[in-house]
């Protein structure tokens, strides 16, 4: 079955450190592969997605991913944090299931120290 | 450039109560979506419109009913709440009925919270 795994459910990082989050997949073929961010009190927006070509993605925000088939796994990395990125993260698959749905990881909620 | 709008924001109902959110997109797109939102459980999704016309239930369906009003409008309702229905509610919004398998971005309004009590 199609599954998202993000293992990682809180992040603390201070800000200007690296910053990544993890993101596993289970698919049968390549599949599209979403990032999005959700601001407290907001709806998600779209930092990211892949689908072939570059396996290196780079999105809003000073994001950027990594597809690794091998591993099954996008993760999503920023060089340096700045406090504005504390969010919940998700990472999501486009699947085929047969209800033209999008497969959601539980999400990584990311808190950012001064 | 408001994309898609929900309604209301917050709302407090009591058990046994009826509500309708309301949802509306700009962006001139085939397929509508409504999930909830809960701690740990990530996005689940409630029902789906692929197209005006058509509405087909999600993986949590119960207790619900969905309206396409229109191409812009996909409402969810709520004939008599539950505590297990608080909740916080999107609704998206994708360019067709493909939708993430087509690599098509889901557009997501800003939620709703909702408390049953």
């Amino acid at each position: 079955a199609q599954s998202v795994t993000q293992p990682d459910i809180h992040i603390t990082v201070s800000e200007g450190a690296s910053l990544e989050l993890r993101c596993n997949y289970s698919y049968g073929a390549t599949p599209y592969l979403f990032w999005y961010v959700q601001s407290p009190g907001q709806g998600l927006q779209l930092l990211l997605k892949y689908f072939s070509g570059d396996t290196l993605v780079q999105g809003i925000k000073g994001f950027e991913a990594e597809f690794k088939r091998s591993q099954s796994s996008f993760n999503l990395r920023k060089p340096s944090v700045h406090w504005s990125d504390a969010a919940e993260y998700f990472c999501a698959v486009g699947a085929t299931s047969g209800t033209y749905k999008y497969i959601f990881g539980t999400g990584t909620r990311l808190k950012v120290l001064a | 450039n408001a994309g898609v709008t929900q309604t209301p924001k917050f709302q407090v109902l009591k058990t046994g109560q009826s509500m309708t959110l309301q949802c509306a997109q700009d962006m001139n797109h085939n397929s509508m979506y409504w999930y909830r939102q809960d701690p740990g459980m990530g996005l689940r999704l409630i029902y789906y419109s692929a197209s005006e016309g058509t509405t087909d239930k999600g993986e949590v369906p119960n207790g619900y009913n969905v309206s396409r009003l229109n191409k812009r409008e996909f409402s969810l309702r709520l004939e008599s709440a539950a505590p297990s229905q608080t909740s916080v509610y999107f609704c998206a919004s994708t360019l067709d009925w493909t939708g993430g398998y087509s690599g098509n971005t889901i557009y997501f309004g800003e939620g709703s919270w909702l408390t049953v009590v």
